[in-house]
């Protein structure tokens, strides 16, 4: 198994209050994702990096911030949770591959927040 | 927005049985991949494949894919117990590599 450490898997917080989620690799792999998975959305791209401090926006980044400072850790920042933010966040790595494409991704195994 | 959209949501079969689930995706792409998810576990890729292949086999798996019909699809042959999961297609965004997922399609595999 890829080594890929989400910090907290649970977390349960109240509208309006900050929330970090940690992504912590081994591999060495140069990209990292956040995506979020609600039923019936699968998982929507939140922000990811491609390289350290170098970050770019996904399709749902209203709300999320990031930081990367070093190439194993990879941060999500809810500044004001909403309980609209109340998903599963998953964390993924890959390198990038000779093809050009992003090449197979490997998972975290997720950090489940609710925000009431 | 997404690329992909699986079809059917869910399936549910013996085990025993092939499990066949499709993937439409809407541009052009260069590469389609197959991913895993067992409940309350992260997504596993199982394969990868590339535009200018038609079809790619992994033990029981098997994936086609048709650009001109801009259409994919994953065969689970003989399946099992263990086979019970959701299944995502993911293919690149738009003038872009980062990957997109669909929502899956919900396999239960009975015994």
């Amino acid at each position: 198994d890829a080594g890929i450490t989400q910090s907290p898997r649970h977390k349960v917080t109240e509208t309006g209050t900050p929330v970090t989620l940690r992504c912590h690799q081994t591999e060495n792999h140069r990209y990292m994702y956040w995506y979020r998975q609600d039923p019936g959305h699968g998982l929507r791209l939140i922000h990811y990096s491609y390289g350290v401090k170098d970050t770019d926006k996904g399709e749902v980044s209203d709300g999320y911030s990031v930081s990367r400072s070093k190439t194993e850790d990879f941060l999500l920042t809810l500044e004001s949770a909403t309980s609209s933010q109340t998903s599963v966040y998953f964390c993924a790595i890959s390198d990038p591959g000779l093809a050009g494409d992003t090449g197979e991704l490997f998972f975290g195994e997720g950090s489940r927040l609710t925000v009431l | 927005s997404q690329q992909g959209e699986e079809d059917p949501q869910a399936l549910s079969i013996q085990e025993g049985e092939n499990a066949t689930m499709n993937c439409s995706y809407k541009t052009s792409i260069n590469n389609l991949q197959w991913y895993r998810q067992n409940s309350g576990r992260g997504l596993v890729h199982l394969i990868l494949i590339r535009s200018n292949e038609r079809e790619k086999h992994s033990g029981r798996l098997r994936v086609t894919l048709d650009t001109s019909k801009k259409s994919s699809s994953l065969l689970i042959t003989a399946s099992r117990a263990a086979d019970t999961a959701s299944y995502f297609c993911a293919t690149p965004y738009v003038n872009d590599y980062k990957l997109s997922f669909g929502a899956g399609t919900t396999v239960t595999v009975r015994a």
